[in-house]
């Protein structure tokens, strides 16, 4: 089965840069989409199809995919940034799969 | 405003049933794919079963086949997930969510979520 992996945790001051890392093998031939995730809230899509975002996610939020790794970047962190955010793919033997999440802290 | 309110969570015993709703508004139900999903408690997202837009396909994971049911009524705007012979291992906040797909090859993505309903499978 495809597997995903994420780094539990992420931390980053107000104003820095944040980078998220997904791993699967030869994640560069799929299309990666990214959920924010706070407690008590529904899920929320900020970046799918590996690079685009839709419409009211900030321009602060950017994906990227390349060999075995697909980054969620997001610049000038804020404090409302903080949450969980998963990585997603479909893979044709197991279907849809998800990364286990990491906690991003702002600090 | 595109909303899924999922409802019908709750406490239920190994062996026993429920049955989840998702009500969504918004939108033009009838015309998208609809997905249920889930998340264990401390644990990552699953992907559970989706259905489309006329009932003629649904697809489940491997461990709810056979006793989750998937369901839709497009008159009324609603999403079903029927839940039989529930495990210890279905506890989990389950959602629901409205499918989309992107150009590129298999490029499939969740635009909308609700809330999210919680079931409890103990005794």
């Amino acid at each position: 089965s495809y597997v995903l992996t994420q780094p539990p945790s992420v931390s980053v001051a107000p104003g820095q840069t944040a980078r998220i890392t997904c791993g699967g093998n030869n994640i560069g031939a799929k299309s990666v989409h990214w959920y924010q995730q706070k407690p008590g809230q529904a899920p929320v899509l900020v970046v799918y199809g590996d690079s685009d975002r839709p419409s009211g996610i900030p321009d602060r939020f950017s994906g990227s995919n390349s060999g075995n790794t697909a980054t969620l970047t997001i610049t000038r962190v804020e404090a409302g940034d903080e949450a969980d955010y998963c990585c997603h793919v479909w893979d044709t033997s197991s279907s849809h799969v998800f990364g286990g999440g990491t906690k991003l802290t702002v600090l | 405003e595109v909303q899924l309110v999922e409802s019908g969570g709750g406490l239920v015993q190994p062996g026993g049933s429920l049955r989840l709703s998702c009500g969504a508004s918004g939108f033009t139900f009838s015309t998208y794919w609809m997905t249920w999903l889930r998340q264990a408690p401390g644990k990552g997202l699953e992907w559970v079963a989706n259905i489309n837009q006329d009932e003629s396909k649904k697809y489940y994971v491997d461990s709810v086949k056979g006793r989750f049911t998937i369901s839709r009524d497009n008159a009324e705007n609603f999403l079903y997930l029927q839940m039989d012979s529930l495990r210890a291992e279905d506890t989990a906040v389950y959602y629901c969510a409205r499918d989309r797909s992107c150009s590129g090859v298999n490029c499939y993505y969740y635009d909308y979520w609700g809330r999210g309903t919680l079931i409890t499978v103990s005794s």
